[in-house]
This record gives C-alpha cells, sequence and structure tokens, in this order.
C-alpha cells in the first residue's frame, strides 16, 4: 500500500460547480498537509497548507483535514476555468528546521469547461 | 526574474551519455532538492540537500548523482542516461519552513 493515495483523474466539471479533491494516507505520522498545484509545463506551487485537523479556508479554496480517518480534502467553490490544473496533495511527519521530506499523491487533473 | 531557475528547460539525448541538469535560486534558502515526475507515480525525491556541506539520498537515487557548488547551485547529474530516466525534472528550495518552492522543470529525453 502506497503512503498516499490519490485518485488521478482526470476530474471535468462544469464552471462554476463545487471541486472534491482527496487523499489518503495510512501513515499516522503525518502531521503537516499541503496542497500544490500545478499548471501544465510549469512546476508545483503551495496552494493551501494545514497542520491540525478541521477546515481552513482561503477564498475560493477550503483544505480538510480529518486525521482520524486518514482523509484529507480540498474544494474549490465557484470553479473556473483558470483552475484547470494537476493538484497534489503532500504531507511531512514534521515541520520547521527538522523535517526534510515531502511525501506527495500522485495529483488529480482537473479541467474547469466553460 | 524567476526565484528558481532551471537549465535546460528542454533536452533529448542519447542512452549512455552524461547529462547534467543545472539548478540555480535567489531565494537565499539552505535547503535544495531533485524530484523526478513521472505519469502514474508522482513527484520522487532523488536527492536533497541542507547546505553546502551536507548532500542526502532520496527514494530514488540509483543512476544519479548531485553537486551542491554553493547555496545557490544544486547539480543532478545522471552518468550514464537510460530510458527508463526520460521524465519531468525538479529542482525545489525550503526555507526553515514547510513551503518548498519548484522550479519550472527540464524536460529529459533519454532515446
Amino acid at each position: 500500500q502506497k503512503e498516499v493515495e490519490q485518485d488521478p483523474g482526470p476530474l471535468s466539471v462544469p464552471e462554476g460547480a463545487i471541486v472534491s479533491l482527496n487523499c489518503t494516507y495510512s501513515n499516522s505520522a503525518f502531521q503537516y498537509f499541503m496542497w500544490y498545484r500545478q499548471y501544465s509545463r510549469k512546476g508545483p506551487e503551495l496552494l493551501m497548507y494545514t497542520y491540525s485537523s478541521g477546515n481552513k479556508e482561503d477564498g475560493r479554496f477550503t483544505a480538510q483535514v480529518d486525521k482520524s480517518s486518514k482523509y484529507i480534502s480540498l474544494f474549490i467553490r465557484d470553479s473556473q476555468p483558470s483552475d484547470s490544473a494537476t493538484y497534489l496533495c503532500a504531507m511531512s511527519t514534521s515541520s520547521g528546521a527538522g523535517s526534510y521530506q515531502l511525501t506527495f499523491g500522485k495529483g488529480t487533473k482537473l479541467s474547469v469547461i466553460p | 526574474d524567476a526565484d528558481v531557475t532551471q537549465t535546460p528547460r528542454n533536452r533529448i539525448t542519447k542512452t549512455g551519455k552524461r547529462i547534467m541538469l543545472e539548478c540555480s535560486q535567489t531565494k537565499g534558502h539552505d535547503r535544495m532538492y531533485w524530484y523526478r515526475q513521472d505519469p502514474g507515480l508522482g513527484l520522487r525525491l532523488i536527492y536533497y540537500s541542507f547546505d553546502v556541506k551536507d548532500i542526502n539520498k532520496g527514494e530514488i537515487s540509483d543512476g544519479y548523482s548531485v553537486s551542491r557548488q554553493a547555496q545557490a547551485k544544486f547539480s543532478l547529474s545522471l552518468e550514464s542516461a537510460i530510458p527508463n530516466q526520460t521524465a519531468l525534472y525538479f529542482c525545489a528550495t525550503r526555507s526553515g519552513g514547510d513551503t518548498q518552492y519548484f522550479g519550472p522543470g527540464t524536460r529529459l529525453t533519454v532515446l
């Protein structure tokens, strides 16, 4: 079993839809959770960062962490064609100077159709 | 100017050739990373470095070597390229926090 599982999609939704992207993980030592967005032919860029269980909101984006279920989600409200990208979840077991490695999901490719 | 730059952006080479991919950063970060990205396999860590004197193997270091020439420069070498090293390669940097900043990537094709 991979440490981080993410459905690769592709996922295609109409403009304005609510998008739900998910990852599950098996390592209970993961404490820090991130979502990266990667446009075609670009490097990944950090979209959301969370530590504790619960929700974190930033504009149209909401990151949700359920440590008891080892499940994280990214919700995109009022999706736009500019949201079309690959979304990667990432996790680490520690933070700050002591940590060194992120474990990534395989990424979900999202297309938002006008 | 971009904070993390990679050269070349695209490279086609033949089996057995030596290849060097270069990464430079202007963010002043100590930590630098090399990843490869393959369809269906996601991002996998090849090597990472905490400073000029510190080099560490990642998940898939076999067939690769690195050099940290300065705080701002981190190079990845393929001593004898093989076709299954065809992939998209990313350099990333990180400060003391958790955010990694990725370069634009190098698309390498080994024929």
